[in-house]
């Protein structure tokens, strides 16, 4: 079956401009995360969805970063005023039930660069 | 705050070599650890999962250890191929139901040299 998908594949915005980053995730999966990946390091968690709740937002760099899943499925990550500190890799993972034993699903990322 | 570490950061090796690669995690009380291979450009593919309660996982040339008490665990591959040039990360998940999200290390990239 088709797995996590992520578009745009690659961003490049100004300085000061926002984004929105989509994550579709494996169909039926409850869990949503999102991960940030900086060049050379390993992913760093931002976000945890179970459905449409947030439930952990607390690796959240800044109230500049802002994420939704309003209906349980697709979910957005927005980055407002993008700095260049926000250049990374964002990954998205899913996976199918919350809290016991689970395996996450990443999808390709999205390159971010901003200029 | 759960630590991962990776060592070594980077390894080159020939063909057909075997090598092992280590990870090693500050808090022992972990749900389960896994390890990632991610090849340049693209996503995280899962290796190998292994329970707390458990001490090694196999899959094909691939061996996974997990010793919960000493916070280490190894990968280790046999006869290595230029196919299995990547980076390959470790991420553990903490025991606490409420710590859903992975802390991963900061990877070993792995040049397995034709």
């Amino acid at each position: 079956g088709a797995g996590v998908s992520q578009s745009p594949r690659y961003k490049v915005a100004k300085r000061g401009q926002d984004v929105a980053l989509r994550c579709d995730p494996i169909s039926g999966h409850v869990s949503l995360f999102w991960y940030q990946q900086a060049l050379g390091q390993g992913p760093e968690f931002l976000t945890y969805f179970q459905n449409e709740a947030q439930l952990d937002k607390s690796g959240l760099p800044s109230d500049r970063f802002f994420a939704e899943r309003p209906e349980g499925s697709v979910s957005t990550l927005k980055i407002q005023r993008t700095q260049q500190e926000d250049s990374a890799v964002y990954l998205c993972a899913s996976s199918l039930i919350p809290g016991t034993v689970y395996e996450q699903y990443f999808g390709p990322g999205t390159r971010l660069t901003v200029t | 705050k759960q630590e991962v570490t990776q060592i070594p950061a980077a390894l080159s090796v020939p063909e057909g070599e075997n090598l092992v690669l280590n990870c090693s995690f500050t808090d022992s009380a972990i749900y389960n650890l896994q390890w990632f291979r991610q090849d340049p450009g693209k996503g995280l593919t899962s290796l190998l999962l292994i329970q707390s309660s458990q001490r090694e996982q196999t899959s094909g040339r691939l061996n996974a250890s997990l010793d919960k008490s000493s916070g280490r665990s190894t990968l280790y591959i046999a006869a290595s191929q230029p196919g299995d040039s990547a980076t390959y990360l470790c991420a553990v998940r903490h025991m606490d139901t409420g710590r859903r999200a992975l802390t991963f290390g900061s990877g070993t990239r792995l040049q397995v040299q034709p």
